[in-house]
C-alpha cells in the first residue's frame, strides 16, 4: 500500500519569494509521483510527474520537484512566487503507471503582494 | 476535443433521493475513475474502470454504484443519498497505453445532500 503526507495544510509566501511545498510518500515499490494543482472551482491539472530517469523534474509554470529516494520525498519548488500561483496543490503516488493514484490531503498556497 | 465532461455542475438532493452523476470523455481512454473531494481530506477514489464492462471499488465505495457500458461514459449512481455524501465529485480518465501516467480531470460536480 502507498500513502502520501503533505506537510502543512496552508503555506503563505510573499510575491517573489521561494515556494516550497513538502511531500513525503511511502510505497512498497519504486513509485510514480505527481503534483497536481487546483485553482478555485476548477478540476485538477497536472503540474509535473516523476516516472523514471532524471530525479529533478521540471513542470509547467516554472515549478519543479526533486525525487529523493533516500528521504522518500518529492518536494515542489518554484524560485519566485506569482500571485497567479495561489491555488491548492496535491501530491499523488502510484505504484505503477497502470495503478490508481493515492492523493495527499493538499496544501493551499497563499501568495501576498 | 472536449476532454472530460461532467454534468450537472451543481446539485442539491434530499436525504434518501437517488441520482446519477454523468461523466463522459472523448479521448478514447480505457481507464476512468471517480473521486470525491472533501475539505482537508484530499481526493479519495470511489470506483474505477479499466475498460467497458470492467469496474472495481476504490477506497470509499459504499453508497455508490457504477457501470461502464461504453468506453466514453462512466456514470456514478447514488442509490439513497445521505448528508455524508455532500462533497465535490471529480471524474478522471487516462489512456492505458503510451503516455499512461497523466490523468485528465473533469470540472467537478458539487453535491449537497440536505
Amino acid at each position: 500500500a502507498q500513502s502520501v503526507t503533505q506537510l502543512g495544510s496552508h503555506v503563505s509566501v510573499s510575491e517573489g519569494a521561494l515556494v516550497l511545498l513538502r511531500c513525503n510518500y511511502s510505497s512498497s515499490v519504486p513509485p510514480y509521483l505527481f503534483w497536481y494543482v487546483q485553482y478555485p472551482n476548477q478540476g485538477l491539472q497536472l503540474l509535473l510527474k516523476y516516472t523514471t530517469g532524471a530525479t529533478l523534474v521540471k513542470g509547467i509554470n516554472g515549478f519543479e520537484a526533486e525525487f529523493k529516494k533516500s528521504e522518500t520525498s518529492f518536494h515542489l519548488t518554484k524560485p519566485s512566487a506569482h500571485m497567479s500561483d495561489a491555488a491548492e496543490y496535491f501530491c499523488a503516488v502510484s505504484p505503477s503507471g497502470y495503478s490508481t493514484l493515492t492523493f495527499g490531503k493538499g496544501t493551499m498556497l497563499l501568495v501576498s503582494p | 476535443n472536449a476532454g472530460v465532461t461532467q454534468t450537472p455542475k451543481f446539485q442539491v438532493l434530499k436525504t434518501g433521493q437517488s441520482m446519477t452523476l454523468q461523466c463522459a470523455q472523448d479521448m478514447n481512454h480505457e481507464y476512468m475513475s471517480w473521486y470525491r473531494q472533501d475539505p482537508g481530506m484530499g481526493l479519495r477514489l470511489i470506483h474505477y474502470s479499466v475498460g467497458a464492462g470492467i469496474t472495481d471499488q476504490g477506497e470509499v465505495p459504499n453508497g455508490y454504484n457504477v457501470s461502464r457500458s461504453t468506453t466514453e461514459d462512466f456514470p456514478l449512481r447514488l442509490l439513497s443519498a445521505a448528508p455524508s455524501q455532500t462533497s465535490v465529485y471529480f471524474c478522471a480518465s487516462r489512456t492505458g497505453t503510451g503516455a499512461i501516467y497523466e490523468q485528465y480531470f473533469g470540472p467537478g460536480t458539487r453535491l449537497t445532500v440536505t
